[in-house]
């Protein structure tokens, strides 16, 4: 079975670091891995996805995310923080087209100080 | 217009009441999703519908009824709520036609409260 971990449920940085949010997966057959964010108060909006392009995924905002098989790891990494990523962060799995759902991670939230 | 829109965005309501929450999609997509939030649980499928005559459970069905009206609408039924249905939904979409990904679209949640 599919299954997604973040490692720490809050993630607190200062404006202009670098952020780092961890993501890894379970899955026996190759994944799709997705990132959202949910801003407060609103829906999930969608980061990046990582469909076996490219190992190295960009997204919007700046975010990007690196597919490490051998880690089973889909980090999702931004050079430098901004006030406005203040939000929460979703990891999410899904084995292929024909999978049920999207399998979500618990979340991680994301705070930036000034 | 936002392609995937839910009503109501927020309901509170008594313990035992029937409850609708109803998602429509202008994306054209034949896969509609239910999810419920809860804190420090991510998301937790409830129910999804592949198309108007497929609909299956999710990992907590349980309480929960749905209704696939047309391609566009897929509503979410608490036939008797309790207050542990406390929590934001989302309704998503998806067409594994594009890349094969099942990239969800989600609308902008209900937040429904059970006294």
């Amino acid at each position: 079975a599919q299954s997604v971990t973040q490692l720490g449920s809050h993630v607190s940085v200062s404006e202009g670091a670098l952020v780092l949010l961890r993501c890894n997966y379970s899955s026996s057959v190759p994944p799709y891995l997705f990132w959202y964010v949910q801003y407060p108060n609103q829906g999930l909006q969608l980061l990046l996805k990582y469909t076996s392009a490219a190992t190295l995924v960009k997204g919007i905002n700046g975010f990007e995310a690196e597919f490490k098989k051998s880690e089973t790891s889909f980090h999702l990494t931004k050079p430098s923080a901004h006030m406005s990523d203040a939000a929460e962060y979703f990891c999410a799995v899904s084995v292929n087209q024909a999978g049920t759902a999207l399998i979500f991670g618990k979340g991680t939230t994301l705070s930036v100080s000034s | 217009d936002a392609d995937v829109t839910q009503t109501p965005r927020n309901r509170i309501t008594k313990t035992g009441k029937r409850i609708m929450l109803e998602c429509s999609q202008t994306k054209g997509h034949d896969r509609m999703y239910w999810y419920r939030q809860d804190p420090g649980l991510g998301l937790r499928l409830i129910y999804y519908s592949f198309d108007v005559k497929d609909i299956n459970k999710g990992e907590i069905s349980d309480g929960y009824s749905v209704s696939r009206q047309a391609q566009a609408k897929f509503s979410l039924s608490l036939e008797s709520a309790i207050p542990n249905q406390t929590a934001l939904y989302f309704c998503a979409t998806s067409d594994p036609g594009q890349g094969g990904s099942n990239e969800q679209f989600f609308g902008p949640g209900t937040r429904l409260t059970v006294l």
